[in-house]
């Protein structure tokens, strides 16, 4: 029973590089969302999904791009890191008021 | 805007203590709220929830009411265990959609 599955873990990065990361559930759920969390700051909202080809911004989007081609992925774009994206990712899906989360991606940009 | 503030950590405590974790919340609407646990190295784990006043959510031995009057939820357990060091994050959502959580609070328990 694989949940919500985020790739990769762990990635480090040079300002101005671009990375794509990729969350995947099969729990059938219409909800996705991507969070940051930092210290001191809990979990923001970057993006969200409601279901398969939407997405809508959340309290933080700017610097991200997301994409939602398929019901079970959705994708968080970088374009063009910079050393304040540096944080801890957390993808997460949702079945009415529970949200499920990946194990979360730690990346660096240097 | 709808927030959540919880006590600042980290909290320390010896095994077999009482925790008590404060949160409050401002929301418009009827919120619905939660408790997620994060354990090290993992993604965040719903622990409980209420989804309406005097509601309590409880689960593996914490317990948090609903309280509309003085607008709080906050979560407590009797006595804990060291496998419960995580920090511990209280949440809101409206109509199930965009959760909003606190800073979160680092929970150590020492042997």
């Amino acid at each position: 029973n694989a949940g919500v599955t985020q790739t990769p873990k762990f990635r480090v990065l040079k300002t101005g590089q671009s990375m794509t990361l990729l969350c995947a559930q099969d729990m059938n759920h219409e909800y996705m969302y991507w969070y940051r969390q930092d210290p001191g700051m809990g979990l923001r909202l970057i993006h969200y999904s409601v279901g398969e080809g939407t997405t809508a911004k959340g309290e933080v989007p700017d610097g991200y791009n997301v994409s939602r081609l398929k019901k079970q992925n959705f994708l968080l774009g970088l374009e063009s890191a910079a050393p304040s994206q540096t944080s801890v990712y957390f993808c997460a899906s949702g079945a009415g008021e529970k949200l499920f989360f990946g194990s979360g991606t730690q990346l660096s940009v240097l | 805007g709808n927030s959540v503030t919880q006590m600042e950590g980290p909290v320390t405590l010896s095994e077999e203590a009482f925790l008590t974790i404060n949160c409050t919340y401002t929301a418009t609407g009827y919120p619905s709220l939660f408790w997620y646990v994060q354990y090290p190295g993992e993604g965040l784990q719903l622990l409980l929830k209420a989804t309406k006043a005097d509601d309590k959510g409880s689960n593996k031995g914490f317990e948090a009411t609903y309280r509309k009057e003085t607008t709080s939820f906050h979560l407590e357990k009797g006595s804990v265990q060291v496998s419960d060091s995580a920090v511990y994050f209280c949440a809101l959502s409206v109509y199930g959609q965009n959760f909003v959580f606190g800073p979160g609070t680092r929970l150590s328990v020492l042997p």
